[in-house]
């Protein structure tokens, strides 16, 4: 099955700074790429995506990046902000129904004021 | 309000008491899964059922149950509970087929403890 990697497992950076945070992934037969961040006492939360045909995602002060010959992907979080605070998962899925998910192990991103 | 409902919250058990956790969504999903959320394991499916009547395994789903007889509902069955299914659970659904974008809804977490 698909075995997805997330580093670092904890980040911790000044209000204002960008934020990156790297998945690899290992069956180049996945073609989507969510990112969900979870508050505290919460369930996890789609912030944005990216599909296998695309290279570069942006929302705002949010960026997915996806680099398929290298199977990784990345999020960029510029101009952070204490509400930025909380764990993020990366996923991988493939197919056309995504049925199956695969998460990475979390980062706990800490923006301090 | 569009949700997904988990019950119960807490719980905490015995080791062999059989225990089911409610999950139920209201936005008329066909697919519903369940994931252990572990420190330093990230997320891990335990079942995922595409609509009614059709479940298949996740990639932990050992010592765990589901049923699905309705569209709106995903029980998940501990028959016989374990301390290693110590764990915080979370419910998800999303739409399947013609207008999929493959957004995944959380519920908000039920935390077992099993003593």
């Amino acid at each position: 099955g698909e075995n997805v990697e997330q580093h670092p497992s904890t980040l911790s950076v000044q209000e204002g700074d960008s934020a990156v945070i790297k998945c690899t992934y290992s069956d180049s037969a996945s073609n989507y790429f969510p990112w969900y961040k979870q508050e505290l006492g919460k369930g996890p939360q789609l912030i944005i995506d990216i599909r296998s045909n695309v290279g570069e995602k942006k929302d705002q002060r949010i960026a997915v990046t996806l680099n398929k010959t290298a199977k990784h992907f990345s999020l960029h979080i510029t101009e952070t902000q204490p509400e930025d605070s909380a764990v993020y998962f990366c996923a991988a899925s493939k197919g056309l129904n995504f049925n199956k998910f695969y998460f990475g192990s979390g980062t706990k991103l800490n923006v301090k004021p | 309000e569009a949700q997904v409902t988990q019950n119960p919250r807490y719980l905490i058990t015995v080791t062999g008491k059989k225990l089911t956790v409610t999950c139920s969504q209201n936005m008329n999903h066909e697919y519903m899964s369940w994931y252990r959320q572990d420190p330093g394991l990230g997320l891990r499916q335990i079942y995922y059922s595409m609509n009614v009547e059709v479940t298949d395994k996740g990639d932990v789903p050992e010592g765990y149950k589901v049923s699905r007889k309705e569209k709106r509902n995903f029980p998940l069955i501990l028959e016989s509970p374990s301390p290693n299914q110590t764990s915080l659970y979370f419910c998800a659904s999303t739409t399947q087929g013609q207008g999929i974008t493959g957004e995944l809804f959380f519920g908000e977490g039920s935390r077992l403890t099993v003593l």
